[in-house]
C-alpha cells in the first residue's frame, strides 16, 4: 500500500498570501496524484488530477506540480473561500490511498 | 449532469451489517466502464477509500476492510451498493459514493454524493 504523507498538518496564512502544500508518497506514483478541497459538512471537491491538471471549473490560482514521490499544491493568492482542508490521493496502485490532509486556516 | 445520492440506515447496531446504496442520475451506470467507489470519513478524521466496483461486477477492495466488504451493481436500478459486515463503533463515519474521472481505472474522483452519516451504536 502506498502511504501519502502531507505536510504541514496546518498552515496559518492571511488572505492574499501564497499557500504551498506538500504531499510525499512512500513509492513512486508517477503523475497519478490528485488534490481535493473539503469544507466542513461538504463532500470533497476535486481540484487537480494527474499532478497538474485542473479539474473543470477550478480557478487558475490553484496549481499542482511534481512527479514520482513529491508533489505540491500551490494556491497563488488565498481567497476567503480557500480556507479549508486539502487532501492528496494516489491512483497509481490499488488500494487507492489518501493523505492525512492539510488544514489551511486564517492567521 | 451526473449526480450521485447515497441512501441507507443512519444507525446500525454493533455486529450487524451496514448496507448503503448509491443512486446514479443523469447517466447510465452501464454505459461506461467506470469503477464506482465508496469512501468514508470518520468524524473529525481523514478520507478512507473502501473499494470500487465496475458495472460488470469487477471489484477492488481496501485490504484493511476486504474480509467484511461486498460491493455490487444493479444496472436495472442504476445503483451500486456497499455492504460492510460485523460493524463496530470504528465504522461510524460519513460514507460517500464517488465517480472517477477516467474509465477503466481508479479515481481521481470528480463527482461525489453529498454523503450519509452512519452511526454504529446499540
Amino acid at each position: 500500500e502506498i502511504v501519502l504523507t502531507q505536510f504541514p498538518a496546518t498552515l496559518s496564512l492571511s488572505p492574499g498570501e501564497r499557500a504551498t502544500l506538500s504531499c510525499r508518497a512512500s513509492q513512486s506514483v508517477s503523475s497519478y496524484l490528485a488534490w481535493y478541497q473539503q469544507k466542513p459538512g461538504q463532500a470533497p471537491r476535486l481540484l487537480i488530477h494527474d499532478a497538474s491538471n485542473r479539474a473543470t471549473g477550478i480557478p487558475a490560482r490553484f496549481s499542482g506540480s511534481g512527479s514520482g514521490t513529491d508533489f505540491t499544491l500551490t494556491i497563488s493568492s488565498l481567497e476567503p473561500e480557500d480556507f479549508a482542508v486539502y487532501y492528496c490521493q494516489q491512483r497509481s496502485n490499488w488500494p487507492l490511498t489518501f493523505g492525512g490532509g492539510t488544514k489551511v486556516e486564517i492567521k | 449532469q451526473l449526480q450521485l445520492q447515497e441512501s441507507g440506515p443512519g444507525l446500525v447496531k454493533p455486529s450487524e451489517t451496514l448496507s448503503l446504496t448509491c443512486t446514479v442520475s443523469g447517466g447510465s451506470i452501464s454505459s461506461s466502464t467506470y469503477y464506482w467507489a465508496w469512501i468514508r470519513q470518520p468524524p473529525g478524521k481523514g478520507l478512507e477509500w473502501i473499494g470500487s466496483v465496475s458495472y460488470s461486477g469487477s471489484t477492488h477492495y481496501n485490504p484493511s476492510l476486504k474480509s467484511r466488504v461486498t460491493m455490487s451493481v444493479d444496472t436495472s436500478k442504476n445503483q451500486f451498493s456497499l455492504k460492510l459486515s460485523s460493524v463496530t463503533a470504528a465504522d461510524t463515519a460519513v460514507y460517500y459514493c464517488a465517480k472517477p474521472h477516467l474509465q477503466l481505472v481508479g479515481g481521481a474522483f470528480d463527482i461525489w454524493g453529498p454523503g450519509t452519516m452512519v452511526t454504529v451504536s446499540s
